[in-house]
């Protein structure tokens, strides 16, 4: 079993949609919660990051941590065309000094215009 | 423009051909790090280095190297490679204390 699951997609939705993206992790040792977006030919950027469990917002993305299931969402209000990427999820934990990054395999989304 | 640059951004080679890939920043960031990414299996940490003179194995470090002399460099070292090592890598970097790491644009090897 991988330490962390990521549905590959392709995931395909309107202009305008609510997107949700899932992680499931089997590590309970994982603390820190990252999404990060990364288009075509290019590398990844982080787009959200959180600390153990809980919510955090910024604009039109929501990130959810529920350590209790092992589950991270990251949610898209309003989606956009630019918004069409392939979507990561990471995790770390304390007991790697942070250093150690494990990532999912990354949902690829394309929002239709 | 505060920026991580890897060289080169292509390269075929010969199984057991000597190659480097270089990684360099620019944003005095004390952590670096090496990933490899490829289709299902995602981004794998190769290798990573909390300071100079300071590295430790990831996920997948066989069959690279690496080395940091300087802040600015962490250099990725095949000494024989393998078909198996055909891949996308990318380089990454973030400062102490904080979680962002920056990636590279990222260099599409080849192993033939």
């Amino acid at each position: 079993q991988k330490e962390v699951e990521q549905d590959p997609g392709p995931l395909s939705v309107p202009e305008g949609a609510i997107v949700s993206l899932n992680c499931t992790y089997s590590n309970s040792a994982f603390q820190y919660f990252m999404w990060y977006r990364q288009y075509s030919r290019k590398g990844p950027e982080l787009l959200m990051y959180t600390y153990s469990s809980g919510n955090k917002e910024d604009g039109r993305f929501t990130a959810q941590v529920d350590k209790s299931s092992k589950y991270i969402s990251l949610f898209i209000r309003d989606s956009q065309p630019s918004d069409s990427a392939t979507y990561l999820c990471a995790m770390s934990s304390v007991a790697s000094g942070t250093y150690k990054y494990i990532f999912g395999t990354g949902t690829r989304l394309k929002v239709l215009a | 423009e505060a920026q991580v640059t890897q060289n080169p951004r292509y390269l075929i080679t010969v199984t057991g051909k000597k190659l480097t890939v270089t990684c360099s920043q620019n944003m005095n960031h004390e952590y670096m790090s090496w990933y490899r990414q490829d289709p299902g299996l995602g981004l794998r940490q190769i290798y990573y280095s909390m300071n100079v003179e300071v590295t430790d194995k990831g996920d997948v470090p066989e069959g690279y190297k690496v080395s940091r002399k300087e802040k600015r460099n962490f250099p990725l070292i095949l000494e024989s490679p393998s078909p198996n090592q055909t891949s996308l890598y990318f380089c990454a970097s973030r400062g102490q204390g904080y979680n962002e790491q920056f990636f590279g644009p990222g260099t599409r090897l080849t192993v033939l």
